[in-house]
């Protein structure tokens, strides 16, 4: 079955750094997502993308992060100066046709801000 | 507020019986659940949805269970094996829109006695 792929699968920064986690979404999704879970609690809606535009985006994406579709294959989020707070697994979610049918999530990236 | 629970944080089964995974949420207007499995070190996994407008759903032996006036999804797994051991967590999607926004519950961890 086709999957979503993220990578890296950890990554460990420096609060006040930039990073970019990486996300190749199944090839003939439409609809692209970021949900995050930090330790022990519930996973968390970040950011909507369709048709190379944000389509909705929670309180926690804030002007610190960013979502980009470089090349018609890759999807990124980039989160400008990290934070402690920001340590997290981050999920990576397509979707085929609409957003309301069935979300493919990828395997996640734990990001630890030190 | 709106909200999506679990009414319990662990459930351990026998090997071959059936497990029963409840959940309670307070959006009358969400429309659309899921429940999603996750296994240790992957992301949410896609076992079956159901929408308002049904009562129940069953899928390879997973069964979903919708009761909407009082607002409890259930999941049923019939001849619970090992390999059903994981996170299990429900989520809703009230979005009126095309795309997805899901609210997840805290999820609960399932555990399967040999």
């Amino acid at each position: 079955e086709p999957e979503v792929t993220q990578t890296p699968s950890h990554q460990v920064t420096q609060m006040g750094q930039e990073v970019i986690l990486r996300c190749v979404p199944i090839s003939n999704h439409l609809y692209f997502y970021w949900y995050r879970q930090i330790l022990g609690q519930k996973v968390e809606f970040l950011v909507s993308f369709y048709n190379n535009e944000i389509s909705e985006k929670s309180e926690i994406f804030d002007d610190q992060f960013s979502v980009e579709r470089p090349d018609g294959s890759n999807f990124t989020l980039k989160i400008r100066s990290t934070k402690l707070e920001d340590s997290a697994m981050y999920f990576c979610a397509s979707s085929p046709r609409t957003g309301r049918e069935k979300l493919f999530f990828g395997s996640g990236t734990q990001l630890s801000v030190l | 507020g709106e909200s999506v629970g679990l009414h319990l944080p662990t459930l351990s089964v026998q090997e071959g019986d059936n497990s029963i995974i409840n959940c309670a949420y307070s959006n009358s207007a969400s429309d659309y659940f899921i429940w999603y499995k996750q296994e240790s070190g992957k992301g949410p996994q896609f076992i079956i949805d159901i929408r308002s407008n049904m009562d129940k759903r069953q899928g390879q032996r997973v069964t979903v269970l919708l009761n909407k006036t009082v607002k409890h999804l259930s999941l049923q797994i019939a001849a619970t094996q090992p390999g059903d051991s994981a996170v299990y967590f429900c989520a809703e999607d009230s979005q009126t829109g095309a795309n997805s926004k899901l609210t997840f519950g805290k999820g609960i961890t399932l555990s399967v006695r040999p």
